[in-house]
């Protein structure tokens, strides 16, 4: 099983600011396979991006995604009031899917 | 727009059963692969299993811990998820979410949308 280590395990940043989040994986993710989702308090996880670096349907401009292998990262390019949540990455090159534990974004 | 609603969550001793339910609308269920993730509260997510659409296959998969005792089934004409989970035990205790699994090239695929979520508490 692939382990998705995410870092920093929490991250505090002010509005207006950039924001980069890390996924490490334990062993290579077969073809850039590993999502990205923001969860909010108690509201279920959403999408953010697909195949490492496609935007999912609605989500705005300022979030991309980046890496290849082992190393992958979201970054925020410029922080919105309601950007400040836990973030979670995903791969699913290889059975079974596995998700990192998460990244929480506070406000500074 | 496509919207996930599950229930059936509650209270549930020890060794006790369970049956989840995922009522689907805005999409061509049975076209759809769908799965169960779970969360325990204020951790991480888990996946917990899956169903493929039936045209490949309807085969399942799941997670070890969950292996033998939980079963992902599905109704088609009632565009209905559900997850049928036996031998419960204390770490079972999560929020389970039905989710829509999406793939492009892989076996496996990336989750969109998901639903509310219900609540499974197991405790003596």
């Amino acid at each position: 099983e692939i382990v998705l280590t995410q870092s920093p395990g929490t991250l505090s940043l002010s509005p207006g600011e950039r924001a980069t989040l890390s996924c490490r994986a334990s062993q290579n993710v077969w073809g850039r396979y590993l999502a990205w989702y923001q969860q909010k308090p108690g509201q279920a996880p959403r999408l953010l991006i697909y195949g490492a670096s496609s935007r999912a349907t609605g989500i705005p401009d300022r979030f991309s995604g980046s890496g290849s292998g082992t190393d992958f990262t979201l970054t925020i390019s410029r922080l919105e009031p309601e950007d400040f949540a836990v973030y979670y990455c995903q791969q699913y090159g290889s059975s079974p899917g596995t998700f990192g534990q998460g990244t929480r974004l506070e406000i500074k | 727009d496509v919207q996930l609603v599950e229930s059936g969550g509650g209270l549930v001793k020890p060794g006790g059963s369970l049956r989840l339910s995922c009522a689907a609308s805005g999409l061509t269920f049975n076209n759809a692969w769908m799965n169960w993730v779970r969360q325990v509260p204020g951790k991480g997510l888990e996946w917990v299993g899956r169903i493929k659409s039936k045209t490949d296959g309807g085969t399942t998969d799941y997670t070890a811990p969950v292996k033998g005792r939980f079963t992902i089934s599905r109704d088609d004409s009632k565009n209905t998820l559900y997850l049928q989970m036996n031998s419960l035990k204390i770490e079972d205790t999560a929020v389970y979410y039905c989710t829509t699994e999406f793939s492009s090239g892989s076996d496996y695929g990336w989750f969109d949308p998901w639903g509310q979520g219900t609540l499974v508490t197991v405790s003596s």
